[in-house]
């Protein structure tokens, strides 16, 4: 079955450590893309890619990086430098023509201790 | 980042009914594209229905049908025939395909809660 896959699920992680979050999908898209999520803001924008080896930064990039080394692929480090991450993290891929969708994964949700 | 706007935080509809939700936006854009996604408990994201600013025609799915208002900048999804398994968050929100970047911006949500 084609989709995207996220984890872990759950993460815990203490204050000053570097976690990835994982995202793969076999969708062969292009793009992909990662959200934060939070209660009563909406999905927030932190990087997003169209093609292998290269990425942009979203709305909310400051405290995160990424990598993007294979089309499926597209993990996402959360670092000690931000300040405020726990919430709900969201990845998302889709082509890059038109009106077209973006597939979403089931989320991980971060939470630091 | 475009300005989504979803002034209904929370919703509650009787099985069987019908509920609408608002959805404003803010462009100086005339081609974009809007989108309604659906967050059930189990927090996956599913699109719901999707609309072209260029198209006229109100966009429907099913039960899910869109009042789409250009000029008003506003983008209403209106549930009919309500069903349990519509209880969920909904997400209004937007692209600006012109940019070549295919960012979608999302409004805060609103929970729809459809009571048996």
């Amino acid at each position: 079955d084609g989709g995207i896959t996220q984890s872990p699920k759950y993460l815990f992680r203490k204050e000053g450590q570097n976690v990835t979050l994982s995202c793969e999908q076999n969708l062969n898209h292009d793009a992909m893309y990662w959200y934060r999520q939070d209660p009563g803001q909406g999905l927030r924008l932190i990087y997003y890619s169209q093609i292998v080896n290269d990425f942009q930064k979203g709305d909310i990039a400051e405290g995160y990086s990424v990598s993007r080394e294979k089309k499926e692929s597209f993990p996402l480090t959360v670092t000690s430098a931000q300040k405020n991450p726990t919430a709900f993290y969201l990845c998302a891929s889709s082509i890059v023509t038109g009106a077209n969708e973006q597939f979403f994964g089931p989320g991980t949700r971060l939470t630091v201790l | 980042a475009q300005t989504v706007t979803q002034s209904q935080p929370e919703m509650s509809v009787q099985e069987a009914e019908t509920v609408t939700l608002s959805c404003t936006y803010d462009t100086s854009e005339n081609n974009y594209y809007l989108f309604w996604y659906k967050q059930p408990p189990s927090r996956q994201m599913i699109l719901v229905i999707r609309q072209e600013a260029y198209k006229q025609q109100n966009a429907t799915e099913n039960r899910f049908s869109v009042n789409f208002q250009k000029a008003a900048k506003s983008f209403s999804l209106k549930i009919s025939d309500s069903q349990l398994g519509d209880t969920a968050m909904y997400f209004c929100a937007f692209m600006k395909p012109l940019s070549n970047d295919y960012k979608l911006s999302f409004g805060a949500g609103t929970t729809v809660t459809v009571r048996a």
